[in-house]
């Protein structure tokens, strides 16, 4: 069974802000919300990653809602090399059992 | 620093021959994956090291063995290939949960280009 949610594929405008939704209704205590992104058929790149607070860095934002049930990574600015498949995943903070499912396909369009 | 790297980079098997893919970091990196992604999927992972010497089953093990002799080296091996082992294989690394004096991030993992196996 898979531990998070996302829509197979979204689009969004070049320079607008894309907001990717997360759905890890399962979520337990200890368990982080991580987040990745593959670009055409490299490996996956680790963007950004927290626990219950909201979090930033220098290429997104996350914020994660009260309950733990559900997140949203946010890029706030999107470009053209943004364009990837981005994933959501829920597990501990040691990193050993990722489950990335299918994630979201975002195509960022001129 | 060349991060992760895999060898090879493409490879034709016919049904039952055997291989061994390698995978190698110089970060000084404590944890090491193997995954495999199938077309439109998502990333499965096969097996994981927490440490020279040691390793673990992950969510698709079965058809495969790894060992992990030397720290920076990873190997994979297919003892009879199946054409349903047909995928692209990702190596990854990471430091340990246990490195917080100088900042270990497990859950980054670094992940190498990936290796095309086709098995016929």
């Amino acid at each position: 069974d898979a531990k998070t949610t996302q829509p197979t594929s979204m689009d969004c405008a070049e320079g607008r802000a894309a907001n990717l939704p997360c759905n890890h209704s399962t979520i337990s205590g200890n368990e982080y919300v991580y987040w990745y992104r593959q670009i055409h058929s490299q490996g996956p790149q680790y963007i950004i990653h927290g626990l219950k607070n909201n979090e930033t860095n220098e290429m997104a934002s996350l914020i994660i809602t009260e309950d733990r049930k559900s997140s949203t990574l946010i890029l706030p600015h999107a470009t053209l090399r943004d364009t990837a498949v981005y994933y959501c995943i829920s597990g501990p903070p040691t990193g050993n059992q990722f489950y990335f499912g299918t994630g979201t396909s975002l195509t960022v369009i001129p | 620093n060349a991060g992760v790297t895999q060898t090879p980079k493409f490879r034709v098997l016919k049904t039952g021959q055997s291989m061994t893919l390698l995978c190698a970091q110089d970060m000084n990196h404590e944890y090491m994956y193997w995954y495999r992604q199938d077309p439109g999927m998502g990333l499965r992972l096969i097996h994981y090291s927490v440490g020279e010497g040691t390793t673990a089953k992950g969510e698709v093990p079965d058809g495969y063995n790894v060992s992990r002799l030397k720290k920076q080296n990873f190997l994979l091996g297919l003892e009879s290939a199946a054409p349903s082992q047909t995928s692209v294989y990702f190596c990854a690394s990471s430091y340990s949960s246990t490195r917080t004096a100088s900042g270990g991030r497990p859950y980054e993992q670094y992940f190498g280009p990936g290796t095309r196996l086709t098995v016929t």
